[in-house]
């Protein structure tokens, strides 16, 4: 399966500014998702980034505070725009296989706003 | 975001049980399923996935599939303290024409087996 190397591994932000996450993956990949999960709860899927394509939105995810990038196959990010301490979560990167075979996520981004 | 719900647990059993991980799911349309494990810290990895109706078994884990119930379940025979984590239901709902898939997750169960 794909290797996914995330970056940050962790940071702390003050209140208002941005981050910026970077997902690199060993191979080419169709789609690869961005997930959040908050202290104590289980993921929550934010965007599907597309290469040559905006990215697609989940019910309570917008653009203007999480903007993706998806350059090629291999690289995308995620911004947290504007933090709030409400932002303080995991956030993960994901690929698939483009098979029935699970997906794969990188190491994670804890992200603390402060 | 797809309805998954998981029993809530916490879920402890003596070294040698066997654990029983339930799973529900909204969406008829899934096609595809798959249990998690997340050890406290680490990013999610794959045990288990299963895509038709009965049992399907990997080793010490088995998982069930019943899709006129939307039911999902994971069995983990010989349960050992190393297996203590938290166990995560996800469903793969595929759009039409669509070879990839978005993958929800549930709440995840506490595992904890103690020796």
């Amino acid at each position: 399966s794909a290797v996914i190397s995330q970056k940050p591994s962790r940071d702390i932000c003050q209140r208002g500014t941005s981050l910026t996450i970077q997902c690199q993956v060993d191979s080419q990949v169709t789609m690869m998702f961005w997930y959040r999960q908050q202290p104590g709860q289980s993921l929550t899927l934010i965007a599907t980034a597309n290469q040559g394509s905006e990215a697609t939105y989940e019910s309570g995810f917008v653009i203007d505070k999480f903007p993706i990038s998806r350059p090629n196959l291999t690289f995308s990010t995620l911004t947290v725009s504007n933090m709030s301490p409400e932002d303080s979560s995991i956030y993960l990167c994901s690929v698939g296989t483009g098979n029935l075979g699970g997906y794969t996520f990188g190491s994670g981004t804890r992200l603390t706003v402060v | 975001q797809k309805e998954v719900e998981q029993n809530s647990g916490p879920l402890s059993v003596p070294e040698g049980a066997i654990a029983s991980l339930n799973c529900t799911y909204s969406d008829r349309g899934s096609q595809s399923f798959f249990w998690y494990r997340q050890y406290s810290g680490k990013s999610p990895e794959l045990i288990m996935f299963i895509y038709s109706n009965g049992d399907k078994e990997d080793g010490r884990f088995t998982a069930q599939l019943n899709k006129a119930s939307q039911y999902v379940s994971l069995l983990i025979r010989d349960s050992q303290p190393s297996d203590s984590a938290t166990y995560l239901c996800a469903v793969n709902t595929f759009e039409r024409g669509s070879t990839l898939g978005r993958l929800y997750f549930g709440r995840g169960t506490q595992l904890t087996v103690w020796p």
